[in-house]
């Protein structure tokens, strides 16, 4: 089956990192993604990895990819109040190439 | 700039009662996709269209229709609105149907059954 866990909430301090964790159950999903609902607003794809990756940087964005334990991380370095928003995590099973399955998305909220 | 709109944002319906929503898109994208997404729920695919071939997701209630009359419109109609439908609806586009190809969503509707 295909199903994809994330926790519910996440406070973080500014300045700090956030590290947003994420398991998936279909071994064969070739991407993994990230995406960021901000209120008010659609999904936006923030970044994805390739499931022969291990790691994916991108500015203040770092990916890790556990492939044997099926376990995504996002951590976002030196988190701003502008990065509250709800996080949702991804896999695209390899058997199903346009369809995408969420997670239920983890509320990032930053403490001054 | 290039984007994909959906109307209205707000939406409110009486139990029963038929009700679109609309989404629209200036991307030029093949494929266009619905998806119901309830409170604290991940979004949950209810169908797309690559193109005008309809593609329905095996779990997708009878009571969800969806109409695309050219590229740029698709439309989703919901027959008989019961309370557990009261949901955010996303559309979403994408160039093709491969993994590679990225989603861009729309703001959503969020629909309230009175």
């Amino acid at each position: 089956g295909e199903d994809v866990e994330q926790s519910l909430f996440l406070s973080v301090r500014e300045g700090d990192s956030s590290v947003i964790n994420c398991t998936y159950t279909d071994s064969s999903s070739t991407y993994l993604y990230w995406y960021k609902q901000e209120p008010g607003a659609g999904l936006q794809l923030l970044t994805y990895i390739f499931s022969n990756m291990d790691m994916k940087q991108d500015q203040r964005l770092t990916v890790l990819l556990n492939k044997k334990d099926k376990h995504l991380s996002l951590r976002i370095a030196d988190t701003q109040t502008g990065d509250s928003a709800i996080y949702f995590c991804a896999e695209n099973p390899y058997s199903s190439a346009s369809k995408i399955i969420f997670g239920s998305g983890t509320r990032l909220s930053i403490r001054p | 700039d290039a984007m994909v709109i959906q109307n209205p944002r707000y939406q409110v319906t009486q139990f029963g009662k038929p009700v679109t929503l609309s989404c629209s898109q200036t991307l030029n994208h093949n494929v266009m996709y619905w998806y119901q997404q309830k409170s604290s729920q991940a979004p949950k695919l209810l169908f797309h269209y690559y193109d005008k071939d309809f593609n329905n997701e095996a779990d997708t209630p009878d009571n969800f229709q969806s109409r695309r009359p050219n590229t740029s419109f698709c439309f989703l109609d919901i027959r008989s609105p019961g309370l557990g439908d009261a949901a955010m609806y996303l559309c979403a586009t994408s160039q093709g149907r491969n993994a590679e190809n990225e989603q861009f969503f729309g703001p959503g509707t969020r629909l309230t059954v009175l």
